[in-house]
């Protein structure tokens, strides 16, 4: 399995500003998830984040509001940018381990914007 | 295409109750199965999984059994505990990306 930890584990932030978001591995990885989680709901995939190339952003989220990094195996960063109370969420980080069937989850990010 | 459907919570028990979570799936091909759990306010972690028709996963008293001909992963405990209480999600891996459940919230009473 692999260990990942997130910074910060929470924050409160007011409207308009951003925040990074930092996501490390105890493992080298391939792929890269960042997930978001509203409250009460289930989780919904932001982007794919692969190293040496540019993140892929599923429908609905785009590159200037979630700038994503990823310079090596075991880093990557998401930035949630010029935020708004309805980006109020958990921020998950996620890694595929094992033979690539598995994927593991990291603690999470809890947001409040006010 | 591919989805997941698990039974809607909450779910309430008394201590030592029999569970049952419903979850079925549509997919293409062969998929991975999965149940996570979400503690309160904690991450995801993996509880258990199947990755082939007729596979059973099993971790801390929890199972499911992976059923090809009812399309169906459902999670079952034979004695539930007040520490059980958290969300739990059903996916499905049929390729690189993780498809989940909507999640079912789980109270257990003592």
């Amino acid at each position: 399995s692999a260990v990942i930890s997130q910074k910060p584990s929470r924050d409160i932030c007011q409207r308009g500003t951003s925040l990074t978001i930092q996501c490390q591995v105890d493992s080298q990885v391939t792929m890269m998830f960042w997930y978001r989680q509203q409250p009460g709901q289930s989780l919904t995939l932001i982007a794919t984040a692969n190293q040496g190339s540019e993140a892929t952003y599923e429908s609905g989220f785009v590159i200037d509001k979630f700038p994503i990094s990823r310079p090596n195996l075991t880093f990557s960063t998401l930035t949630v940018s010029n935020m708004s109370p309805e980006d109020s969420s958990i921020y998950l980080c996620s890694v595929v381990g094992g033979f690539g069937e598995t994927q593991y989850f990291g603690p999470g990010t809890r947001l409040l914007v006010l | 295409g591919n989805s997941v459907t698990q039974m809607e919570g909450p779910v309430t028990l008394s201590e030592e109750a029999f569970l049952t979570i419903n979850c079925t799936y549509t997919a293409t091909g062969y998929p991975s199965l999965f149940w996570y759990v979400q503690y309160p306010g904690e991450g995801l972690q993996l509880l258990l999984k199947a990755t082939k028709a007729d596979d059973k996963g099993s971790n801390k008293g929890f199972e499911a059994t992976y059923r090809k001909e009812t399309t169906s992963f459902h999670l079952e405990k034979g004695s539930v505990q007040v520490s059980d209480s958290a969300v739990y999600f059903c996916a499905l891996k049929p390729g690189d990306k993780i498809i989940f459940g909507k999640g079912t919230r789980l109270h257990i009473l003592p």
